[in-house]
């Protein structure tokens, strides 16, 4: 089965320094791969995508990198500020032929020290 | 504005009991999702839908049960066999084709008495 792995550990950074989160999965070769963020007791809100033929995709002091090869996705915040705080989760879509599925990592709590 | 609306946001049930857990999206979405999430294990997936009438079991199924009756709604029953139950619960839905991303609700925390 396919199997996604975030930073096992919570991260804390000092406001204005640039944050970055990994994602690695196994098996499955994924159609694309999306970033969330979640704050608590509230649902995924979606940030990122990018898909199997792209390197580096950026919104505002979003980045995203993909490396099919490596098997990883990095997620980067320039600039991190407190509102960053959040945890951050990963989801791969595999082909699409072969369902509508998406698989999670079990995310990476993330903590902007003003 | 559209969206995705679970209830209630607080559950709790008694030893035996089945309880139903609402989803509603206007987003006019065609496929809708149920996730468990519990500390530490991201979301596992429950059941999804991809059209009316049509729903296929996720990775964690036994001991749930699901209806789409209505394009808007897509209800999840957890019944007395699933003995664990005690999570916070997520539905998503998404536009079909590809590159959409999923929306989620905010969730039901559902607790054992």
């Amino acid at each position: 089965s396919q199997k996604i792995e975030q930073n096992s550990e919570a991260l804390n950074i000092q406001e204005g320094k640039t944050a970055t989160l990994t994602c690695n999965y196994t098996n499955y070769s994924p159609a694309y791969l999306q970033w969330y963020r979640q704050d608590p007791g509230r649902g995924p809100v979606f940030l990122l995508l990018i898909r199997e033929n792209e390197k580096e995709k950026r919104k505002e002091r979003l980045k995203v990198t993909f490396d099919t090869t490596l098997k990883q996705s990095l997620f980067h915040i320039t600039a991190s500020q407190p509102a960053d705080s959040a945890t951050y989760l990963c989801a791969l879509r595999t082909n699409l032929y072969t369902g509508n599925q998406f698989y999670f990592g079990t995310g990476t709590s993330l903590t902007v020290i003003p | 504005d559209g969206g995705i609306t679970q209830s209630p946001k607080y559950l709790f049930r008694k030893e035996g009991q089945n309880v139903t857990l609402s989803c509603e999206q206007n987003l006019n979405h065609d496929a809708m999702y149920w996730y468990r999430q519990d500390p530490g294990q991201g979301l596992r997936l429950i059941y999804y839908s991809q059209i009316v009438n049509d729903f296929q079991k996720g990775d964690i199924a036994e001991g749930y049960s699901v209806s789409r009756e209505k394009k808007e709604s897509f209800p999840l029953t957890v019944t007395s066999a699933q003995k664990n139950p005690t999570a916070f619960y997520l539905c998503a839905s998404i536009r079909q084709g590809a590159g959409q991303p999923q929306h989620f609700g905010d969730g039901t925390r559902l607790s054992i008495l």
